[in-house]
């Protein structure tokens, strides 16, 4: 069974720094793109940002909102996905959601979907 | 950036209803358009990708259609479980743009 589980959010003040992991199980955490998903109290979903796998360089790519301030990395051998914020904003305030990016081809091109997410976890910027 | 425009933003409708959901791109997305569904406190599901093709599990009362810049989700025959937000994604180039969601409502 395919499994992603975020931890590490919680209180923060405004300015400090807060990591959140995402540890994957069900499939090999290596072969997939992970990307990073927030959702604001009672807002829609705004995406964060993504790193690809080992075979794609594991480069990075990132929503304006958060670039210069937020880092994904990735750990293979341990199947867990990081997202380290820092300079904290209140307005980064959200539920943080971690997704498996599946890579499909389609009218000689490709593209991707989010087909699996983890259960989320709050953060709360506040002083 | 391209933007993702949905509408309407809240569609009440009655089970056995049929209702369409329209997501617009502020440029072509060819038909690299993902649609999710949300339930309160729970994370997105993924109904549909490459515009049209029905995520594996899905029910056959949902379907998407477009290409381009229009896109459409129409549910037939509403079920209890229907009654969620729902958001479009556009998958053509970074950042990966969410529409802001459709609240399908009991009417």
């Amino acid at each position: 069974e395919v499994q992603l589980v975020e931890s590490g959010g919680g209180l923060v003040q405004p300015g400090r720094s807060l990591r959140l992991s995402c540890t994957v199980s069900g499939f090999t955490f290596g072969d997939y793109a992970i990307n990073w998903v927030r959702q604001a109290p009672g807002k829609g979903l705004e995406w964060v940002g993504f790193i690809r796998s080992k075979a794609y360089g594991e480069t990075t790519d990132y929503a304006t909102s958060v670039k210069g301030r937020f880092t994904i990395s990735r750990d293979d051998s341990k199947s867990i996905a990081y997202l380290q914020m820092n300079s904290l904003k209140t307005e980064d305030t959200a539920v943080y959601y971690c997704t498996r990016q599946t890579t499909y081809y389609y009218d000689s091109g490709t593209s991707y979907y989010f087909d699996y997410w983890g259960q989320g976890t709050l953060v709360t910027v506040s002083s | 950036d391209i933007q993702m425009t949905q509408s309407p933003s809240s569609l009440p409708a009655s089970i056995g209803d049929t209702v369409t959901i329209t997501c617009r791109a502020s440029q072509t997305i060819r038909r690299y358009l993902n649609w999710y569904q949300q339930k309160p406190g729970k994370a997105p599901k993924l109904l549909i990708y490459a515009a049209s093709s029905l995520q594996s599990g899905v029910p056959s009362r949902f379907s998407g259609s477009g290409s381009g810049t229009e896109f459409t989700l129409t549910i037939t025959s509403l079920q209890p479980e229907d009654f969620a937000t729902y958001y479009c994604q556009q998958s053509y180039s970074s950042p990966h743009t969410f529409g802001q969601g459709t609240d399908l409502e009991i009417k």
